[in-house]
């Protein structure tokens, strides 16, 4: 079974320019989530998705953070304008459900440097 | 809100030491709790899980009993090996409100082990 695949691996921009992550949830996975993770902390939940309906974005710094999720499959990270403090580990996870014991998968992450 | 503290780290052992890491919550309700392992170059996995009261999760030599009277989900391994460094992350999912399904991070510990 093909894990969550996630894209770029790593990009390096400059403050105030714009950058898009994309990830691809395992096949059948209802749920899809996108956490931030800093280095030296653990992963901060920016948003998570049920289907194409946004569950929890109470921490997504909607000023300047956006995510979609096209037909409830595939989705998008985007910030615009980016700041230092965005540099970060971008993590993409699914599960098939929202339900208590289900396992959630996590792609490799985008590493994102703001310089 | 819900969350999860780990003890602080790093933690560092010799082979074949005895690892317990500290995880306790805070959570409204009968969360499900798990522990994810983060290798070296690689994604965040699910190491083990227990999804309600007195449960043991265990995988790979590790064990942890979710304790609902002490809130508390400590990770145990009676013999460590060097291919056990890694970073462990405490998690709880939320078990109902608003954010039903969402997963909650502790700050990760770093654990490394010597030859």
């Amino acid at each position: 079974e093909a894990g969550v695949a996630q894209s770029p691996r790593y990009k390096i921009i400059e403050k105030r320019q714009s950058v898009a992550f994309w990830c691809n949830p395992i096949s059948g996975h209802a749920t899809l989530y996108w956490y931030q993770q800093i280095l030296g902390q653990g992963p901060k939940l920016l948003i998570q998705f049920q289907n194409n309906g946004v569950v929890d974005d109470s921490q997504l710094p909607k000023d300047r953070f956006s995510a979609e999720r096209l037909k409830g499959v595939d989705s998008t990270l985007k910030i615009q304008p980016a700041k230092l403090e965005d540099s970060a580990v971008y993590l993409c996870a699914s599960s098939l459900g929202q339900f208590m014991n289900t396992e959630a998968f996590f792609g490799q992450g985008t590493r994102l440097t703001v310089v | 809100g819900n969350s999860v503290t780990q003890m602080e780290g790093p933690v560092t052992l010799s082979e074949e030491a005895f690892l317990t890491i500290n995880c306790t919550y805070t959570a409204t309700g009968y969360p499900s709790l798990f522990w994810y392992v983060q290798y070296p170059g690689e994604g965040l996995q699910l190491l083990l899980k227990a999804t309600k009261a007195d449960d043991k999760g265990s995988n790979k030599g590790f064990e942890a009993t979710y304790r609902k009277e002490t809130t508390s989900f400590h990770l145990e391994k009676g013999s460590v090996q060097v291919s056990d460094s890694a970073v462990y992350f405490c998690a709880l999912r939320n078990a109902g409100g608003t954010s039903y399904g969402k997963l909650t991070f502790g700050q990760g510990t770093i654990l490394t082990v010597h030859p």
